[in-house]
């Protein structure tokens, strides 16, 4: 089954750009969605389609998939955004949506 | 605006069954399939499957099915996932949310705001 692989947690300082990977085999070849969970809520969709953020999500946010990794960028990094990330593929050779293992990250 | 409003907690003995709702407003329910996600506690977010309203039929991820049911109520805009024999480690949070489908993949958006069924 694929595996998405991201590291289980970063630290940034405010004002700092966060650079969070998602390894996996030909990602490549795929489409990445990213998530954020902050403590007690559900998750919320901040990028999809690999760049594209939805309306409400800050300019900040963006996304990219080359060279093979996967990466979601925050840039000037606020203390709101301190949360779990987590990057989500289609796998389309079993029929499984796959979703990375998720990032802490801490807002120093 | 789009929405979808989950059931409240609840805990159960093992053995017994649960059953949770996703209620969905704002949107014609039978144009987006619905999926569920189980988060179990201090992890991170795993498939389960998802339905479409539209024909009832369901799709379940490895290691989700047999206890696991997907329903919806179309006249409601309601999905709902039960679980039956219920074991100690299926106390977790479950997340229902819409799906969106482009060019063969897919993304979730919005989420319900879960459901925690605890199970001792």
């Amino acid at each position: 089954s694929y595996v998405l692989t991201q590291p289980p947690a970063m630290s940034v300082a405010p004002g700092k750009t966060a650079n969070i990977p998602c390894g996996a085999d030909n990602i490549g070849t795929k489409i990445v969605n990213w998530y954020q969970q902050k403590p007690g809520q559900a998750p919320l969709m901040v990028i999809y389609y690999d760049n594209d953020r939805p309306s409400g999500i800050p300019e900040r946010f963006s996304g990219s998939n080359s060279g093979g990794t996967a990466a979601l960028t925050i840039s000037r990094v606020e203390a709101g955004d301190e949360a779990d990330y987590y990057c989500q593929v289609w796998d389309s050779s079993d029929g499984h949506v796959v979703f990375g293992g998720g990032t802490k990250l801490t807002v120093l | 605006q789009v929405q979808l409003v989950q059931s409240g907690s609840d805990s159960k003995k093992p053995g017994a069954s649960v059953k949770i709702s996703c209620k969905t407003s704002g949107y014609t329910f039978t144009s987006y399939r619905l999926i569920w996600v189980r988060q179990a506690p201090g992890q991170g977010l795993e498939w389960m499957g998802w339905i479409n309203p539209k024909t009832g039929d369901s799709t379940y991820a490895q290691g989700f099915s047999g206890r696991f049911v997907f329903s919806v109520d179309t006249s409601l805009g309601t999905t709902y996932l039960q679980i039956n024999s219920l074991r100690a480690e299926d106390t977790a949070l479950y997340y229902c949310a819409r799906v969106h489908v482009v060019a063969a993949t897919y993304w979730f958006d919005p989420w319900g705001q879960g459901t925690l069924v605890a199970v001792s």
